[in-house]
């Protein structure tokens, strides 16, 4: 079968780093994405990872390593708008996405 | 642009009724998607089409048909609705690895 593994919750404080991590066993492999979900609302893109190694955006860093089958979504200097829904997607095919149930990550003053 | 839309956003359904969910998007995407997200469960993949005129099931494609009617627009179709289809509804489209995402479509059937 296939399946991704992930927290399905994280807290943090304002300011601080957070680590969500996701474990992927599936059929096929083209790369790991992350989404942000607010309240039931349109998922958003915040990262893709084809190869080993960490992508950049802003306060957003994404780690991925093929041979683990394992990925990492870094959020430093949290703020409260970062509370949301974080899912991990595999890229199993050349348009499918399967993804994983979610991380809710909530942040607190 | 107003980049995926979905309609309706929200919909009553008695068993067995039939309904139609439809998409648009205007980024010129060839690849559009139907998801459900189920509390606790993720998105999961229903349909999709890599192109105009080709559609293909994804991981729970039973109790759904779709239509790509052209490259905007994928409509999705309950013919004969379950109180199991109870969901929110994400139609989504891409050009490459990125998916951008309607509003949802919060379907209930009683």
């Amino acid at each position: 079968g296939q399946s991704l593994e992930q927290p399905s919750e994280v807290t943090a404080v304002e300011g601080a780093i957070v680590q969500i991590n996701c474990t992927y066993q599936t059929s096929g492999f083209y790369g790991l994405s992350w989404y942000q979900q607010h309240d039931g609302g349109a998922p958003t893109f915040l990262s893709y990872n084809a190869l080993d190694g960490l992508e950049e955006t802003g306060r957003f860093s994404s780690f991925l390593s093929r041979s683990d089958s394992y990925g990492y979504l870094l959020l430093q200097e949290l703020q409260m708008k970062d509370s949301a829904s974080y899912f991990c997607a595999v890229t199993s095919s050349r348009t499918a996405l399967i993804f994983g149930k979610g991380t809710t990550l909530s942040v607190s003053s | 642009n107003a980049g995926v839309t979905q309609t309706p956003k929200f919909q009553v359904l008695k068993t067995g009724q039939s309904m139609t969910l439809q998409c648009a998007q205007d980024m010129n995407h060839n690849s559009m998607y139907w998801y459900r997200q189920d509390p606790g469960m993720g998105l999961r993949l229903i349909y999709y089409s890599a192109s105009e005129g080709t559609t293909d099931k994804g991981e729970v494609p039973n109790g759904y048909n779709v239509s790509r009617l052209n490259k905007r627009e994928f409509s999705l179709r309950l013919e004969s609705a379950a109180p199991s289809q109870t969901s929110v509804y994400f139609c989504a489209s891409s050009s490459s690895y990125e998916q951008y995402f309607g509003p949802g479509t919060r379907l209930t059937v009683t």
